[in-house]
């Protein structure tokens, strides 16, 4: 168990839904970094987070955003979803700026019908 | 291009021997090498962390290495077990906010 949290594990939508993705990092870390990847794929990374501000954005779409709250927990909202948004979303949590060991989630597994 | 390069892409060995997978890199500057391994449809689980002084570090049957000179790393897997079937993705972290670029992993399959 990493002590990186993620909810819903699966989650079963249609095209054109919303979404919302939720993570509750390690106590104590201050980091929280969104991932996805699709089937066979690897990790691409979306978004990070540090102390609640946006700290360096990867190939995020625009029909994503995400958030960290003040008790440092993060949402990845994903909207307008398409077929092509099927993916496992990880969240992962480091206790430093980034340079620190990185504990993933067990992701969201995410399926647009 | 992909910072960190991974190869083979996949590989199969019988339960008991050994493998060696390898990852280079480009990524400057360096802050430090990693090592994930991930199972199938889990998170990935971290084996090792080496920054630029460090040239081995061992996890159990895991050892990596890392030439900063040459940009280049391994990973060793001594006596594979069946449950060592999993991808083996390498991560470079660069500036000091460790921006990480993820190699593409290498599916390992061990068989009986």
């Amino acid at each position: 168990d990493s002590g990186v949290t993620q909810t819903p594990k699966h989650l079963i939508t249609a095209t054109g839904q919303r979404v919302t993705l939720r993570c509750s990092p390690r106590s104590g870390d201050l980091s929280v970094y969104w991932y996805q990847q699709s089937l066979d794929q690897g990790l691409q990374f979306l978004i990070q987070y540090y102390n609640g501000e946006e700290r360096a954005k990867g190939n995020i779409l625009e029909r994503f955003s995400a958030q960290q709250f003040p008790d440092l927990h993060s949402e990845l909202n994903l909207s307008s979803l398409e077929l092509g948004d099927s993916a496992l979303y990880f969240c992962a949590s480091s206790s430093s700026r980034g340079t620190g060991e990185l504990f993933f989630g067990e992701g969201s597994r995410l399926t647009v019908l | 291009k992909n910072q960190v390069e991974q190869s083979p892409q996949s590989l199969i060995i019988l339960e008991g021997k050994n493998c060696t997978l390898q990852c280079n890199y480009t990524v400057s500057p360096f802050s430090n090498l990693r090592w994930y391994k991930q199972d199938t449809g889990r998170g990935p689980v971290s084996l090792t962390i080496m920054t630029f002084s460090e040239n081995t570090k061992s996890n159990g049957r895991y050892t990596a290495t890392l030439d900063a000179d040459t940009k280049q790393s391994s990973l060793h897997i001594t006596a594979s077990q069946l449950s060592d079937s999993a991808s083996y993705i390498c991560v470079v972290s660069g500036d000091s906010w460790g921006k990480l670029q993820f190699g593409a992993g290498t599916q390992v399959v061990v068989t009986p």
